[in-house]
């Protein structure tokens, strides 16, 4: 079965800096697609960015960025010049091109510090 | 822009009793899936839905719950004799065809309390 790995179980950084959330995968797979969703106190579910397995870049939306790096497995989420509304939780979720159900990470909680 | 919307916010229940928890999709999406999330947990897939039909269900999806499609704009999830351990956030979520764009649009949730 597919496991994602979020390691970082919080995370306090300074606002405008940039912050690298980890997350890695374990998947036999060749076809599969990687996720980042915002969770913010308040509780909905934000979409954020999409990698999939065959795309040769990495996928970026405004501040947003993945580093995919598919033979180690990792997708990492890196956010560039943090805001204090970049507060929240972080899920990273896979999905097999086969079905869509996504598989979650357990999360990182990101503080960004005034 | 549109957006999946979910009601009730909040649904306070008895053990033991029947609910009915609501989602309106996006309108030309045609996949509807279910999550839950335990407080403090990690987010939990139960249920896809296309075409008229559950595509795929998890572990956690059993015989207590059900879902629904009974128009063509809501998409139901009832859990019959609810347990303590039901308690959580109920995501519903919907994307468009796959080849078009993997993206779950999730709802804002349902917060289940069983009491």
């Amino acid at each position: 079965a597919q496991k994602i790995t979020q390691t970082q179980p919080g995370m306090f950084v300074q606002e405008k800096e940039a912050v690298t959330l980890d997350c890695t995968y374990d998947t036999s797979d060749q076809s599969y697609g990687l996720f980042w969703y915002k969770q913010p106190s308040s509780g909905e579910m934000i979409f954020l960015i999409y990698q999939g397995s065959y795309d040769e870049q990495n996928a970026t939306e405004g501040r947003y960025s993945l580093n995919f790096q598919k033979a180690r497995k990792s997708a990492n989420l890196v956010i560039s010049a943090s805001q204090l509304g970049d507060s929240a939780m972080y899920f990273c979720a896979f999905h097999h091109d086969s079905n869509y159900q996504l598989i979650w990470g357990a999360g990182t909680k990101l503080i960004i510090k005034p | 822009e549109p957006e999946v919307t979910q009601t009730p916010s909040h649904q306070v229940t008895q053990m033991g009793q029947e609910v009915i928890l609501r989602c309106v999709p996006i309108s030309n999406h045609l996949y509807f899936y279910w999550y839950r999330q335990i407080l403090g947990q990690k987010v939990e897939f139960l249920v896809s839905f296309y075409n008229n039909e559950i595509s795929e269900k998890s572990e956690i999806f059993d015989d207590q719950f059900s879902v629904e499609r009974p128009d063509g704009s809501n998409f139901t999830l009832k859990i019959r004799s609810t347990k303590l351990e039901d308690s959580a956030m109920y995501f519903c979520a919907s994307s468009e065809a796959p080849g078009q764009s993997y993206e779950q649009y999730f709802g804002p949730g349902t917060r289940l309390t069983v009491t």
